[in-house]
């Protein structure tokens, strides 16, 4: 089966840079998202990236695709306390019907 | 999130009785999902449908059934709620299948407590 890994919690300053890791294990990924998840609401999409894709950058999000090691990151510049969520990696692979595998979600949290 | 709306909100039921978990759509989208979120393990899929009348199940579809009938509705049916049934229960939109990159429009999310 397919395992999703997150650190459970991450504590940043306003206005540093937050990076959030995801390892994941099934190497035919063909799609990997990142999404946001603030209290009481549902999942947002922020951003995501295809397999043969290194790297993508969204404004204040970058994205880092390390295919051998199967690592993905998710950098925040200039963290703001708006930031303040669950952030959740998720892989779709060939054949999967689009059925996506979350990891366990990161808790952020910006301190001013 | 417009375009897909979970109801009930919130539920709290007594062990052992039947519960439905609506979900309702206006994009048209082919694909639907139900997804239980709980702490530790992000979220698991239940079922998923891939078109009116094709369902499918997820990695924890144990005491879940679903139906759809009609495009917009899926439904997700615990026949004999269980306190381990405790938890958010999500449900997601998606416009296409492998061909991805457009991730799922999510619903607001279900709290059912189970008593």
């Amino acid at each position: 089966g397919e395992d999703v890994e997150q650190s459970l919690f991450l504590s940043v300053r306003e206005g540093d840079s937050s990076v959030i890791n995801c390892t994941y294990t099934d190497s035919s990924s063909t799609y990997l998202y990142w999404y946001k998840q603030e209290p009481g609401a549902g999942l947002q999409l922020l951003t995501y990236i295809f397999s043969n894709m290194d790297m993508k950058q969204d404004q204040r999000l970058t994205v880092l695709l390390n295919k051998k090691d199967k690592h993905l990151s998710l950098r925040i510049a200039d963290t703001q306390t708006g930031d303040s969520a669950i952030y959740f990696c998720a892989e779709t692979f060939t054949g999967g019907g689009n059925k996506l595998t979350f990891g366990t979600g990161t808790q952020l949290k910006v301190e001013l | 999130d417009a375009g897909i709306t979970q109801s009930p909100r919130h539920k709290v039921t007594e062990t052992g009785t039947p519960v439905t978990l609506r979900c309702h759509q206006t994009e048209n989208h082919r694909y639907m999902y139900w997804y239980r979120q709980d702490p530790g393990h992000g979220l698991r899929l239940i079922h998923y449908s891939y078109g009116v009348k094709d369902t499918d199940k997820g990695e924890v579809s144990d005491g879940y059934s679903v139906s759809r009938s009609k495009t917009e509705d899926f439904l997700l049916t615990l026949e004999s709620a269980t306190s381990s049934q405790t938890s958010v229960y999500f449900c997601a939109i998606s416009e296409s299948g492998d061909k991805g990159g457009h991730g799922y429009t999510f619903g607001s999310g279900t709290r059912l407590t189970v008593v």
